[in-house]
């Protein structure tokens, strides 16, 4: 099994880029986690899914970002337009059972906005 | 709601030494608790977990926790202590209804030769 895998692992982008991250769960996964790591904030869940559907957005910060999960293999956390605060490690998480919260986490994506 | 506070921001030991890590929960019922680590430039692995039953827990690396309601703790231990567990760790606490977990602020081990 590959895990969880992310990509891109590193990027470095303007202030008001679009920026995509991608996650591809563990396959059979039915619930997929989208959390933010920061010095100030530590680790913050941002959004869930379960079975492809949005669970909780309340994590979400502002309408500058949009995750979607079109299927059960992949997933996207988006920000348009990027801020430089919104700089960060961006990790994807999986898991297997709809309540067993035993998340598998990918290596994650840092993120730096200029 | 559920919250989980991490006392230790940064601790030092020697190698061969003992490790207990703090973790403090707030949750209404009988929380699902956790406890991962994360090395430099990684995810979080999952070391061990409480669902029920046994409140002592046995995971990898030769760690365990135990589960204390009385003081809603989830102490993470380790009897001896390896350079290579130098690391972040994570408390983390979910609710059997729900697939979120809330994390701690962490703790950093740093490990002296």
């Amino acid at each position: 099994d590959a895990g969880v895998i992310q990509s891109p692992r590193h990027e470095v982008t303007e202030m008001g880029q679009e920026v995509t991250l991608r996650c591809k769960p563990i396959s059979g996964h039915n619930s997929l986690f989208w959390y933010r790591q920061t010095m100030m904030r530590g680790l913050e869940l941002l959004i869930y899914f379960n079975n492809n559907v949005p669970i909780d957005d309340s994590g979400m910060p502002e309408d500058r970002f949009s995750a979607k999960m079109p299927n059960a293999s992949f997933s996207t956390l988006k920000i348009q337009p990027s801020e430089p605060r919104d700089s960060a490690v961006y990790f994807c998480a999986s898991s297997p059972t709809s309540g067993a919260n035993v998340l598998t986490f990918g290596a994650g994506s840092r993120l730096t906005v200029l | 709601a559920q919250s989980v506070t991490q006392p230790d921001i940064h601790i030092t030991v020697s190698e061969g030494a003992s490790l207990e890590l703090r973790c403090n929960y707030s949750y209404g019922a009988t929380p699902y608790l956790f406890w991962y680590v994360q090395s430099p430039g990684q995810g979080l692995q999952l070391l061990l977990k409480y669902f029920s039953g046994d409140t002592l827990v046995q995971g990898i690396k030769g760690f365990e926790a135990e589960f204390k309601r009385s003081q809603s703790s989830f102490n993470l231990r380790k009897p001896s202590v390896h350079w290579s567990d130098a690391a972040e760790y994570f408390c983390a606490v979910g609710a059997g209804n729900t697939d979120k977990l809330i994390f701690g602020t962490g703790t950093r081990l740093q490990v002296f030769p």
